[in-house]
């Protein structure tokens, strides 16, 4: 039941420019959200968004939601080698029973910055 | 900060053993999760568990079982481990599932089956 899939599967730039990650799903959300996973470890929350949002910024990450056209993104601005890592979409996939939520991921972005 | 930690960073079996992947967090949480991430799949949910003693099958639960026994600690175990459960696991916990909650998760655990 994978719900998003990120665009692209693979993003290099150069350190200083921006980086721009897709996200789409198939069906309603009530929340999307972007994760960060360094190389061989565990996934970080960067930032959620509602389904009644359409934009939110934290520090140099900006995420946009466009509810019609099923689809997210995640823009890094002014990137830097430490950025460097795999971005995941994450949205949940509605009620599943005994009062929960689950939360289904992409398949992610991997991000180089070259310094 | 929450803490989710999982006892082991790298592990190798052989096929056929029972294996115990153990996943504790400090926080309190109600829920956890065990996820498999493998190349070109993402991250595929296992188990999950609201509640001590309770449990829901996430979209690949076959071969593996959960028990969560203290609301602290939550175990997945493969009865019988074979080779094409050779892969990263990753655990998680969250205070409490609704629409607005973010998953914290532990390092992983690198399972090689051989």
């Amino acid at each position: 039941s994978q719900q998003g899939e990120e665009d692209p599967q693979a993003l290099s730039i150069q350190e200083g420019e921006n980086a721009t990650m897709n996200c789409s799903y198939k069906t309603s959300i009530n929340n999307l959200q972007w994760y960060r996973q360094n190389s061989g470890r565990g996934l970080v929350h960067l930032i959620l968004i509602r389904s009644n949002e359409r934009e939110k910024h934290s520090g140099r990450l900006r995420v946009t939601l466009d509810t019609s056209k099923k689809s997210s993104s995640l823009l890094i601005t002014a990137s830097r080698a430490a950025d460097t890592a795999s971005y995941f979409c994450a949205t949940d996939a509605g009620y599943s029973g005994a009062g929960s939520y689950q939360l289904t991921f992409g398949k992610g972005t991997k991000l180089s910055v070259i310094p | 900060d929450v803490k989710v930690t999982q006892s082991s960073r790298y592990l190798v079996k052989r096929t056929g053993e029972k294996v115990f992947l153990e996943c504790v967090q400090d926080m309190d949480h109600e829920n956890m999760f065990w996820y498999r991430q493998d190349p070109g799949l993402g991250l595929r949910l296992i188990y999950f568990s609201y509640d001590v003693k309770m449990k829901e099958k996430g979209d690949i639960p076959e071969g593996y079982s959960v028990s969560r026994e203290k609301k602290e600690r939550f175990s997945l175990i493969l009865e019988s481990a074979s080779t094409n459960q050779t892969s990263m696991y990753l655990c998680a916990s969250s205070e409490q599932l609704g629409t607005n909650e973010k998953l914290f998760f532990g390092s992983g655990t690198q399972l090689s089956v051989l």
